[in-house]
């Protein structure tokens, strides 16, 4: 299966944004959804774990969660800063194999 | 506080085999719930995951680079490493280390800062 999400989404400071992930094929339940946050020239960082789980030191700005229905996950950004403006992935499992989405670019403007 | 580190030649030529090491600063690559990946990044794109490794030596590598890759690993030197053959213009990416929480998920909490391979004659 592949994951699909926007190419790019942009919103104001102090707004929320939410960037989905659509999975091609099976169900989006079946394994879990991370979310990686990418700044330019940096290493990513999770911002999101085990579809709605923030790592130790993740402002709760930040959230995901999957919806059966339409097969996606997606991650919620509120509040909205400056500092968010970044590349975000999601990733998730074909058995051993880990797949990304093709990344969102945030701009925050 | 442990940290990532690779390292490896910038630059392989077509058809050469691309060879890199990841070590680990600060902590065992033995201890706690963890395997190994390796991750790249062409310039402009997304990540793409090239394949893991857990302290034990067992592996799991993506499919579509399955055939030209190995990845292997050194407890001793708190190291692992990447090789892989007969590369093309298209493996020229920042190439990352990374290590996976198994206890949580499989999320990638470590990653390292990257290096940049080139394949160039």
């Amino acid at each position: 299966f592949i994951l699909t999400q926007p190419h790019s989404v942009s919103e104001s400071p102090g707004k929320t944004v939410t960037i989905s992930c659509t999975r091609s094929s099976g169900s989006i339940a079946s394994s879990f959804v991370q979310w990686y946050q990418q700044r330019p020239d940096s290493s990513p960082i999770a911002v999101i774990f085990e579809d709605n789980r923030r790592p130790s030191g993740v402002p709760d700005r930040f959230s995901g969660a999957i919806d059966s229905s339409s097969n996606s996950a997606s991650l919620t950004i509120s509040g909205l800063k400056t500092e968010d403006e970044a590349d975000y992935y999601c990733q998730s499992f074909d058995g051993s194999n880990h797949l990304f989405g093709g990344g969102t670019k945030l701009t925050v403007l | 506080q442990v940290q990532l580190q690779e390292s490896g030649p910038g630059l392989v030529k077509p058809s050469q085999t691309l060879s890199l090491t990841c070590t680990a600063f600060g902590g065992s690559i033995s201890r706690g719930n963890y395997y190994w990946s390796w991750i790249r990044q062409p310039a402009g794109k997304g990540l793409e995951w090239i394949g893991r490794i857990y302290a034990s030596g067992g592996t799991n590598y993506s499919p579509s680079l399955k055939s030209r890759v190995t990845i292997s690993v050194d407890t001793s030197k708190n190291q692992f490493s990447l090789k892989l053959n007969s590369v093309t213009a298209a493996d020229t990416a920042l190439y990352y280390c990374a290590r996976a929480n198994w206890g949580s998920g499989g999320y990638f909490d470590l990653w390292g800062r990257g290096t940049l391979v080139t394949v160039s004659s």
